[in-house]
């Protein structure tokens, strides 16, 4: 079956870091996404791809970078971490349905915590 | 600021109760909402795509409304269930900009 995965699933990291988080699906989905989801602010787009090479900042992207290099995966890294940072993050992913009306998969999600 | 709004925050029933709750959003440009639902310690799970003014879905004792006019979409479950708890949350796309509300969490006790 079809699935959307994200690794590490935990993860304790110090400031200053570099963090990187996996994402993999298998739908063969065009779009991909990354959320971070943070008491009181509920799901915030960080960046999306909708196709190999193709990158774009979402409403938090300061802090993060992505790339796609294939359909199959969106890694998000965090280049120097900061306490802030510290979430839970979402990765999701839906194929180019008529616009706006994909519907999204989302992965298990990666908790962070920066120390 | 593009804003999606849901209420209530949270709501307490009881099994066997039949409750609503609302995603409010602007009716501007309009292109899609959907509506998920979200287990504690899961990922969001979609229920619904609504599109078109007027739609209607349904799903078992869940369904939804949308009226793109007034802003608003309505997710009702009905005889609601103890495994109904959750997170019902909603996504507004506008314009290819994807905005999420912050959730209704409901609690329905045995």
């Amino acid at each position: 079956d079809a699935e959307i995965t994200q690794s590490p699933r935990h993860k304790i990291t110090e400031t200053g870091r570099q963090v990187t988080l996996a994402c993999h699906q298998t739908w063969n989905h065009n779009n991909m996404f990354w959320y971070r989801q943070d008491l009181g602010h509920g799901l915030r787009l960080i960046h999306y791809s909708y196709g190999v090479h193709d990158t774009n900042k979402g409403e938090v992207s300061d802090g993060y970078s992505v790339s796609r290099s294939n359909t199959e995966d969106l890694p998000l890294t965090l280049e120097s971490a900061a306490s802030s940072q510290t979430s839970v993050y979402f990765c999701a992913s839906s194929e180019s349905a008529r616009e706006g009306q994909d519907t999204q998969y989302f992965g298990p999600g990666t908790r962070l915590t920066v120390l | 600021i593009l804003n999606v709004e849901q209420s209530p925050q949270s709501l307490h029933v009881q099994e066997g109760d039949s409750t609503n709750f609302t995603c409010s959003f602007p009716s501007s440009n309009f292109y899609a909402l959907h509506w998920y639902r979200w287990e504690t310690a899961k990922s969001p799970e979609a229920l619904f795509v609504m599109t078109l003014n007027g739609d209607e879905k349904k799903k078992g004792r869940i369904s939804a409304t949308l009226n793109t006019k007034e802003g608003y979409s309505y997710l009702y479950i009905k005889g609601s269930q103890p495994e109904d708890s959750a997170t019902y949350l909603c996504d507004y796309n506008q314009g290819g900009k994807l905005i999420f509300g912050q959730g209704t969490e409901l609690s329905v006790k045995p």
